[in-house]
């Protein structure tokens, strides 16, 4: 079974700063898809980032980058410039691409702090 | 376009009841999917309807059990209901067609059992 790990159940930033968040999986698929969805107080969970295991490049969306490493089977994110709505639980998650009758597997997720 | 929406918010029950909570889809997805969110689990994959047929399933006793609508509204419901089903319930709906798409996630519903 696949297994989603973070290690970091909280993380601080000074508001402007960059802060990388690390996730470590568990699968003996070669094909997948990663994500980090974010989840503020209003509990709506939102998605951050996406990365398909077969892309070598990994993937931006403006200040939020991921460094996705297969063989080591890692998939930190990385916030550049944090701002005040960045604080939220940030949970990174899996699912396989083709067969299984799963939905994502998610980790116990990283609460990130932002300091004035 | 109008969001994922779930209802109700809030809800409060006794052990041995049951509960049948609601979500209703953005406009043209055809996937609803349902998660468990609590303290100690975490957040884990309940199950997914797609065009009013289950497509994936959880490893949750057969007490939870859901549904979907020829709308793509979905409803799941769980049965006689145990103080460990206490969590915040998610609902996400999505296109369907890939299963790396983004999810679109709703507000959840509050389920406190006594």
């Amino acid at each position: 079974a696949q297994t989603v790990t973070q290690s970091q159940p909280e993380m601080s930033v000074q508001e402007a700063e960059t802060v990388t968040l690390s996730c470590t999986y568990d699968t003996s698929e070669s094909d997948y898809y990663l994500f980090w969805y974010k989840q503020p107080p209003s509990r709506q969970m939102i998605l951050v980032i996406r990365q398909e295991a077969y892309k070598q490049q990994n993937a931006t969306e403006n200040r939020f980058s991921v460094n996705f490493q297969k063989a080591a089977k890692s998939f930190s994110l990385k916030i550049s410039d944090s701002q005040l709505g960045d604080a939220a639980m940030y949970f990174c998650a899996y699912r396989r691409a083709r067969g299984g009758a799963d939905g994502l597997t998610f980790g116990k997720g990283t609460h990130l702090i932002i300091q004035p | 376009k109008a969001g994922v929406t779930q209802t109700p918010r809030y809800l409060i029950k006794t052990r041995g009841q049951q509960v049948t909570l609601s979500c209703s889809p953005i406009s043209g997805h055809r996937s609803v999917s349902w998660y468990q969110q609590t303290p100690g689990q975490g957040l884990q994959f309940l199950f997914e309807y797609f065009s009013e047929t289950q497509r994936n399933k959880g490893n949750f006793p057969g007490r939870f059990s859901g549904r979907q609508f020829s709308n793509s509204r979905s409803e799941m419901n769980v049965s006689t209901l145990e103080l460990g089903d206490s969590a915040l319930y998610l609902c996400a709906s999505s296109l369907g067609g890939d299963r790396g798409e983004k999810l679109f996630f709703g507000s959840g519903t509050q389920l406190s059992v006594l």
